[in-house]
C-alpha cells in the first residue's frame, strides 16, 4: 500500500517551454501533497506544499507564478514549471500522505521527475 | 542553527557487517516525529522507519532498527547485516509537532553508505 506515482519520470524540453508533472497517489487518498526539488548530491528541498481545492502554500523564495501548482483531487496534484529556463534543469520529486493513522503522517513518494531544459 | 544534523557524509561498511548512521536534531517541540528515508541512485525516497517522541520502545523494521536516545537527541539508524543493495543515500527527517497533514519535514542532509562485498 501507500503507492504513490509521478509522470514523467524524465522529460527534455525547449526553453521558454512550459512542463507539467503529475503526481497520482494510487491506494489512498490525499488531501496534502508536497513537491520537492532535489539537486545532484543535495538534500530535498521543499518547494510547496499542496492542497486539495485550495491554494498551495509555497516556501520563501519560490516562484508562484513560476511553479503552478494545482490540486484537483483527492489523489493527484501537478506542478507546471511555465517558461522554464535551463536553471530549472532539477530533479522534481512528490510525496503525499494517507493520513495520520496510528500516530504517523508518514510521506511517501513518487519516483520523481529528471527534468533538463535546453 | 541545523534542525537534523547527519555528520557522516560518506560510510563504507562490508557486506553482511552492521552499520549505524548518526542523526541528531534539535527541537523545543515535546511532539516531534523522526523519518528515515533511503534514496538510491535511481531517485525514489523510500520510506524505512518511523520514531515518534513518545514513543518508549526503538522502532524496528526488519533489518532496521532506530537506536533513539531522547536526552541525547539523537536517532541513529542502525542496518544489520548489510547487503550490496542497501548502498545508497539515506537522509533523516524530523516533523516537529503532532502529527497531521500539512506537517512539513525537516530533512538531513543525508549519509552516503557503500556497502563493500
Amino acid at each position: 500500500g501507500a503507492v504513490v506515482s509521478q509522470h514523467p519520470s524524465w522529460v527534455i524540453c525547449k526553453s521558454g517551454t512550459s512542463v507539467k508533472i503529475e503526481c497520482r497517489s494510487l491506494d489512498f487518498q490525499a488531501t496534502t501533497m508536497f513537491w520537492y526539488r532535489q539537486f545532484p548530491k543535495q538534500s530535498l528541498m521543499l518547494m510547496a506544499t499542496s492542497n486539495e481545492g485550495s491554494k498551495a502554500t509555497y516556501e520563501q523564495g519560490v516562484e508562484k507564478d513560476k511553479f503552478l501548482i494545482n490540486h484537483a483531487s483527492l489523489t493527484l496534484s501537478t506542478l507546471t514549471v511555465t517558461s522554464a529556463h535551463p536553471e530549472d534543469s532539477s530533479f522534481y520529486i512528490c510525496s503525499a500522505s494517507p493520513g495520520t493513522s496510528g500516530g504517523t503522517d508518514t510521506q511517501y513518494f513518487g519516483p520523481g521527475t529528471r527534468l533538463t531544459v535546453l | 542553527a541545523q534542525k537534523i544534523t547527519q555528520t557522516q557524509p560518506g560510510m563504507f561498511v562490508q557486506e553482511k557487517e552492521a552499520v549505524t548512521l548518526d542523526c541528531t536534531y534539535d527541537t523545543s517541540d515535546p511532539s516531534y516525529g523522526l523519518f528515515w528515508y533511503k534514496q538510491p541512485s535511481s531517485g525514489e525516497m523510500i520510506f524505512l522507519i518511523y520514531q515518534g517522541s513518545y514513543d518508549q520502545q526503538n522502532a524496528t523494521e526488519g533489518r532496521y532498527s532506530l537506536n533513539f536516545q531522547k536526552a541525547r537527541k539523537s536517532a541513529n539508524l542502525v542496518i544489520s547485516a548489510s547487503q550490496l543493495g542497501d548502498s545508497a543515500m539515506y537522509f533523516c527527517a524530523m516533523r516537529e509537532g503532532q502529527a497531521g497533514n500539512n506537517r512539513k519535514l525537516i530533512w538531513g542532509l543525508g549519509t552516503s553508505l557503500a556497502v563493500n562485498p
